[in-house]
């Protein structure tokens, strides 16, 4: 059984650019949260899709968008790419019926310089 | 502003010593996770406590939770440098949509 699957793992743009990450969650979870880590801090929660919805958002501009697809996988988009967007971007997935127990993936490294 | 924050956010302990970790939280939930990170890796669960009172050990981890106090406990018995990596608390918002995390206690177990 694959755990939940993120790609890519690692990945370099400029600053302005545009990013897409994506996440498979766990096979039969269906619901997606999203986390930003920076070096050395605690992940911070962008935000939560269920039923292709985003459900809850973090304290994150709009430049962070996602998509949940019917298979439950998901994407995060960052558009206008700043230096302080580098970091590690988790995926996490759950069950809906019981959403606080996550399943988190490798990460995506994000390089913006 | 919700907080959530750990102390010691470094430490260094000698194999076969006891430690405890703290997490204290500005919110009312009472659901406390914790989770290991090793380095360039994602989040392993550790445990999940869902009630005031709550106490689960594995091996030699024992976490505690006190809601009336916001307070939980990671306790580690006779370290060994396997335990060696980061941990985090976390708290939610008592419904599992949203996810707030500590900024986490670097222990590094020195033989």
């Amino acid at each position: 059984d694959a755990g939940v699957t993120q790609s890519p793992t690692h990945l370099i743009k400029t600053r302005g650019q545009q990013v897409t990450l994506r996440c498979s969650p766990k096979s039969g979870h269906d619901t997606v949260s999203w986390y930003q880590q920076a070096l050395g801090q605690g992940p911070q929660f962008i935000f939560q899709y269920y039923e292709e919805e985003e459900r809850q958002r973090g304290n994150f501009p709009d430049r962070f968008s996602g998509h949940q697809f019917p298979n439950y996988s998901s994407e995060l988009n960052v558009n206008a790419l700043l230096l302080g967007d580098s970091a590690l971007y988790l995926c996490a997935s759950s069950l809906s019926l019981t959403k606080n127990i996550q399943y988190f993936g490798a990460g995506t490294r994000l390089s913006v310089l | 502003e919700l907080k959530v924050e750990q102390n010691p956010l470094f430490l260094s302990m000698q194999e076969e010593k006891n430690y405890t970790i703290y997490c204290n939280y500005s919110t009312t939930s009472d659901r406390l996770y914790w989770y290991r990170q090793d380095p360039g890796k994602s989040l392993e669960s550790l445990f999940v406590l869902l009630s005031n009172g709550a106490v689960k050990q594995e091996g030699r981890l024992m976490a505690s939770l006190d809601t009336k106090a916001r307070l939980s406990t990671l306790h580690i018995t006779a370290a060994v440098h396997d335990l060696s990596a980061t941990y985090f608390c976390a708290v939610d918002d008592n419904a599992g949509n949203q996810f707030y995390f500590g900024t986490g206690t670097s222990l590094t177990v020195i033989p």
